[in-house]
């Protein structure tokens, strides 16, 4: 089946630094990749939908100066959270589907991200 | 309103027993559904796509009522291994967003 890998699945940080997590469609294309986020016994919250060759489209409440979203490539979407802070802590997740209806989302293994 | 609202739980059931959970969507367009399986600190994974015929896999049924607007997970003779927890996605019209409940926690006891 079709396969999303993202990495790191770790990153502690320093507050004020920044942090590139990168998403990646091995076996399949995808034009439409999407970054949730999960704090801890809640739910997946969509930050962003992310479109080969233009910009993201951010949910309500997501600055989108401070989660940089590059999706360069038919297989490649990056975020990158930006100068992050204590309260940036959580569980990012990558998810894409090859596009077609009813075609199931495959999720990257996901990133826990620690800002101390 | 949430697009997804789901009973967060925890259900603590007994191993064997039977479970269900509901799950209501506030969009009648909405074209896709799908109950997904979260261990903790885990990507979801998919469970079982959810038809309006209903559909069954083993121990797992489910069902989608449109005119309700809500999905339902049915899992008979639970086992230890399928305490996690569950949430349920719901597609936009246009198929390019997925909704997720807040999950429903299900702890099978021994």
């Amino acid at each position: 089946g079709a396969v999303v890998s993202q990495h790191p699945s770790w990153v502690i940080c320093k507050s004020g630094t920044s942090v590139k997590i990168e998403c990646r469609s091995l076996d399949f294309q995808a034009t439409t990749m999407f970054w949730y986020r999960q704090f801890p016994k809640q739910s997946l919250m969509l930050m962003a939908t992310s479109n080969e060759g233009s910009k993201a489209t951010y949910e309500q409440g997501v600055e989108k100066d401070k989660f940089l979203i590059n999706h360069a490539s038919l297989t490649l979407s990056t975020l990158t959270v930006t100068s992050a802070h204590p309260e940036d802590s959580s569980f990012y997740i990558c998810s894409a589907n090859p596009g077609r209806v009813n075609e199931k989302l495959f999720f990257g293994s996901g990133t826990q991200l620690s800002v101390l | 309103r949430k697009e997804v609202e789901q009973d967060p739980g925890p259900f603590n059931v007994p191993e064997g027993a039977t479970v269900a959970f509901n799950c209501t969507y506030s969009n009648s367009a909405s074209q896709s559904f799908f109950w997904y399986r979260q261990d903790c600190r885990k990507e979801p994974k998919l469970l079982m796509s959810v038809y309006s015929s209903g559909n069954e896999d083993g121990r797992f049924t489910a069902q989608l009522n449109r005119a309700s607007q809500y999905i339902s997970l049915l899992i008979r003779d639970s086992k230890l291994s399928d305490s996690a927890t569950y949430l349920c996605v719901v597609t936009s019209y246009n198929f390019n967003k997925f909704y997720f409940g807040s999950g429903t926690k299900l702890n099978v006891k021994p």
